[in-house]
């Protein structure tokens, strides 16, 4: 199976930083990679596919970039409605493995 | 409104059956791969098994082949998973979700049930 490795799993930040989130893949998928945000209690929300295209409605702040092994997602500029827990999922192989997860919190 | 809402979760003990359905409003099933991902209290998301707009390609995790089934009814614009079998480690909130892309290669699940809860517990 295919690994998936977020850092960091935890990120204290501030209104206004920008924050990056690295997913490393155990071997190389392509640009099959998706990005997603969860809030608790609720459903995750598609934020990246294809590794960088952004998904419509979702902030231009959003952005995703990498191929291969190395993957990141940047927000430009936290909005209070960014803390929330992150995900990566390789879609390249099965198992759709997914990251760990990264929880945002306020600073 | 493109929506997905599951049902069919509750509290069953260890080595028994429970069947999820998920109704889809709003887009036409058929045209979309389906996935199932289940969470863990407290734990990370876990992909399931996912199957292919008319449901010729399923593919299952480990940790659960053999023992559960997905198929669909797109006549109904309908996803079930049957659930055989069921562990302690089964125990989680599972949602049904849709892909961007009807078959494989997949790209990310874009719309997303709110989840239904599954208990195994004896």
């Amino acid at each position: 199976d295919i690994q998936l490795t977020q850092s960091p799993s935890f990120l204290s930040a501030s209104i206004g930083d920008r924050v990056t989130i690295t997913c490393r893949a155990s071997q190389g998928i392509s640009s099959s990679l998706a990005w997603y945000q969860q809030k608790p209690g609720k459903a995750p929300n598609l934020l990246i596919y294809a590794a960088s295209t952004l998904q419509s409605g979702v902030p231009s702040r959003f952005s995703g970039s990498g191929s291969g092994t190395d993957f990141t997602l940047t927000m430009s500029s936290l909005q209070p409605e960014d803390f929330a827990t992150y995900y990566c999922q390789q879609l390249t192989t099965y198992p759709y493995t997914f990251g760990q997860g990264t929880r945002l919190e306020i600073k | 409104q493109v929506q997905l809402v599951e049902s069919g979760g509750g509290v069953v003990q260890p080595g028994r059956s429970l069947r999820l359905s998920c109704a889809a409003s709003g887009f036409t099933l058929s045209s979309y791969g389906m996935h199932w991902v289940r969470q863990a209290p407290g734990k990370g998301l876990e992909w399931v098994v996912s199957i292919s707009y008319d449901g010729s390609n399923k593919y299952y995790a480990d940790s659960v082949k053999g023992r559960f089934t997905i198929s669909r009814d797109n006549s109904k614009n309908t996803l079930d998973l049957q659930m055989n079998s069921l562990r302690v480690e089964d125990m989680a909130v599972y949602y049904c979700a849709k892909d961007i892309a009807v078959s494989p290669p997949y790209y990310g699940m874009d719309v997303w049930g709110q989840g239904t809860t599954v208990t195994v517990s004896s």
